[in-house]
Parts: C-alpha cells; sequence; structure tokens
C-alpha cells in the first residue's frame, strides 16, 4: 500500500553500522524534503532526521540522512543495544497530495 | 516543553461513531498544521488527515475521506478527529502530530490512543 518501500530488516553487531534505504519516486522523494523517524518498542514516533540529513537537537551525530534522486537513506554508526527500533522514512507526495511514509524497517542488534 | 495528549480512544462496534482529541501545549498551537496517523496493530505508520492553523484547509487520506472529521479550537488549543462509519480496519493507535511548517516534518507526537472496532 505504501509508495515507499523500505527494506523490512537490517541488523548488525554493536559498534557496527547499518544503512536503511528508502525507495520512492519522482512525485515524493524526488522533488520533496524527506524525514526518518524512530519508534522504539510500545512508544510513539520520534523525529530522527529532517530536510534529507538535518538532525532535531539532542540526536545524536551517529544518526545521518541522504538524499538521492528518488531514494534516501539513513545510516546508523556505532550500533546500540538502545538503537533497536523501527525506522520510517516520510515525505509528501505530490500527486497523490498527502504524507507518505516508508514500509517500515526493523533494526536488530545481534 | 512541547506536549501533545490524546484522549477518545476505546472499543466501538463496526458502524459506530468515536471522537479523539489532540490537546497541545508549550507552544503556540495557532502557528502550526496538525495531522492524525495511525498504526494498526503491527502494522506501519499511515497518514490520516490534517489541517491548517485557521481551519480553513482540510486533508484526508482516501480511506477515510467522507467518513472522519478533522477539526480544531484554537482557544482551546485542542484538535479533534470525529470518525463515522468505523471499519475494522480503522482499529489501530492513533497519535495526533505537529507539522514543522518549513520542512514538512512531524517534528511532535502524542502518546497515542487505541481505537479497536469490533462486534
Amino acid at each position: 500500500q505504501s509508495v515507499l518501500t523500505q527494506p523490512p530488516s537490517v541488523s548488525a553487531a554493536p559498534g557496527q553500522k547499518v544503512t536503511i534505504s528508502c525507495s520512492g519516486s519522482s512525485s515524493n522523494i524526488g522533488s520533496n524534503y524527506v524525514s526518518w523517524y524512530q519508534q522504539l518498542p510500545g512508544t510513539a514516533p520520534k523525529l530522527l532526521i529532517y530536510d534529507n540529513n538535518k538532525r532535531p537537537s539532542g540526536i545524536p551525530d551517529r544518526f545521518s540522512g541522504s538524499k538521492s534522486g528518488t531514494s534516501a537513506t539513513l545510516g546508523i554508526t556505532g550500533l546500540q543495544t538502545g538503537d533497536e527500533a523501527d525506522y520510517y522514512c516520510g515525505t509528501w507526495d505530490s500527486s497523490l497530495t498527502a504524507d507518505v511514509f516508508g514500509t517500515g524497517t526493523k533494526v536488530t542488534v545481534l | 516543553e512541547v506536549q501533545l495528549v490524546e484522549s477518545g480512544g476505546g472499543l466501538v462496534q463496526p458502524g459506530g461513531s468515536l471522537r479523539l482529541s489532540c490537546a497541545a501545549s508549550g507552544f503556540t498551537f495557532t502557528n502550526y498544521w496538525m495531522h492524525w496517523v495511525r498504526q494498526a496493530p503491527g502494522k506501519g505508520l499511515v497518514w490520516v488527515s490534517r489541517i491548517n492553523i485557521d481551519a480553513s484547509s482540510t486533508r484526508y487520506a482516501d480511506s477515510v475521506k467522507g467518513r472522519f472529521t478533522i477539526s480544531r479550537d484554537n482557544a482551546k488549543n485542542t484538535f479533534y478527529l470525529q470518525m463515522n462509519s468505523l471499519r475494522a480496519e480503522d482499529t489501530g493507535v492513533y497519535y495526533c502530530t505537529r507539522e514543522d511548517g518549513w520542512y514538512r516534518s512531524f517534528d511532535s507526537w502524542g502518546q497515542g490512543t487505541l481505537v479497536t472496532v469490533s462486534s
């Protein structure tokens, strides 16, 4: 149903790096800002990245975002057990005239 | 501190109605567009609806258009989601959220309220 596609899961050992992709189209990622959200188990989502690559105050620089064409990527370095969560990309879709979220990616720290 | 507190969730039969409320504090409510986002059990986030600062413009996901109505009372720093003709697929946690005006990101979220549509 979602117009933004993410891998269902990624995993890595503590201290390692993971990247999460978000694939869209010219009407969403290709022409609008991308945000990323972290949802820890049993809690509300939290803004992690906005404007493709900017971090709100309080978000550590272990989290980074990038965008190229119709895809975006979230990177997490120095992986910690506290990073185990679901991560969602989000943007505006100009054709649907609606806000859209990605399918979500579960990060597991091995 | 920015706070968004939802209320009004509960168990309702198919075809029934509920009104969700979201009380905002810690910021100038009239400066922000506000949204509802929902999450079915074990599923991802889905945008539901949004309202602009003076309620002159609203927008809905196709799945709820004609059944849900978003509104706001700026004097009470509160906005609402009136949900009618509820269906089983409307079941989930409903989050209220604030939109950052420049980048269309959702920079603050409530804790969520659970809506269960079941007979």
